[in-house]
């Protein structure tokens, strides 16, 4: 079956403008996860959904970051006023089941974002 | 204090033998779950296995095991009969408690296979 896919894979802006990044999860997961992986780091977790609300956010790292998943499918994670440290590769994941369980998370291939 | 460390920036190990790959974690919470992912030159992440903090063995899959000592808490990644398709970037992270599935990630070590 399809996995996760992100949409732009690739993304330049220029610095102050707005960008969007799309998810879509595999079919059936409730759960949704965005990361950001900076050059030579682990992923960094930013937001997690658990179907249409964002059951923790605490990871985002300012409020210029904002993401929505309104029907509990594909998640959009918004950047407003970029700054050239918001340049990174965003991910993705999903996950089939509650909090808590022994479910590993299906990552999709990334957004480079690259402020200029 | 960091939550994940991997002290192993890069390792190398020739094709066919083992290699261990360290990660020690930090929590005061008893339940929590440990992950490891691959993550080659392309860029995604792949579950390799996965460790409950209640799981009385030590998981395993395949060419994977995890060595997991509570008392130290590590979890250790063990690959064996290693393969050239194996050099990647690896990841431990963590779960903490009941209430979220955030996963808390290492630096990460970079793995490279030698004929």
């Amino acid at each position: 079956g399809a996995g996760v896919s992100q949409t732009p894979s690739n993304k330049v802006t220029e610095k102050g403008k707005y960008v969007e990044l799309r998810c879509d999860p595999i079919s059936g997961h409730t759960a949704l996860y965005w990361y950001r992986q900076s050059l030579g780091q682990g992923p960094e977790f930013l937001i997690y959904f658990q179907g249409t609300g964002a059951a923790d956010d605490s990871g985002l790292p300012n409020d210029r970051f904002f993401a929505v998943r309104p029907e509990g499918s594909v998640s959009t994670l918004k950047i407003q006023r970029t700054e050239r440290g918001d340049s990174a590769v965003y991910l993705c994941a999903s996950s089939p089941g509650v909090a808590g369980g022994p479910y590993e998370q299906y990552f999709g291939p990334g957004t480079r974002l690259t402020v200029t | 204090a960091q939550k994940i460390t991997q002290t192993q920036p890069g390792m190398f190990v020739q094709e066919k033998e083992a290699v261990t790959l360290d990660c020690t974690y930090d929590t005061s919470d008893p339940s929590y779950g440990l992950f490891w992912y691959k993550q080659p030159s392309s860029g995604e992440m792949i579950f390799l296995i996965y460790q409950g903090s209640y799981d009385q063995q030590n998981a395993t899959e395949g060419r994977y095991s995890l060595n997991f000592q509570k008392a130290r808490k590590s979890a250790n990644l063990v690959i064996s009969a290693s393969q050239l398709g194996d050099s990647a970037m690896y990841f431990c992270a963590m779960r903490e408690g009941y209430n979220t599935d955030k996963l808390i990630f290492g630096t990460g070590t970079r793995l490279q296979v030698f004929p």
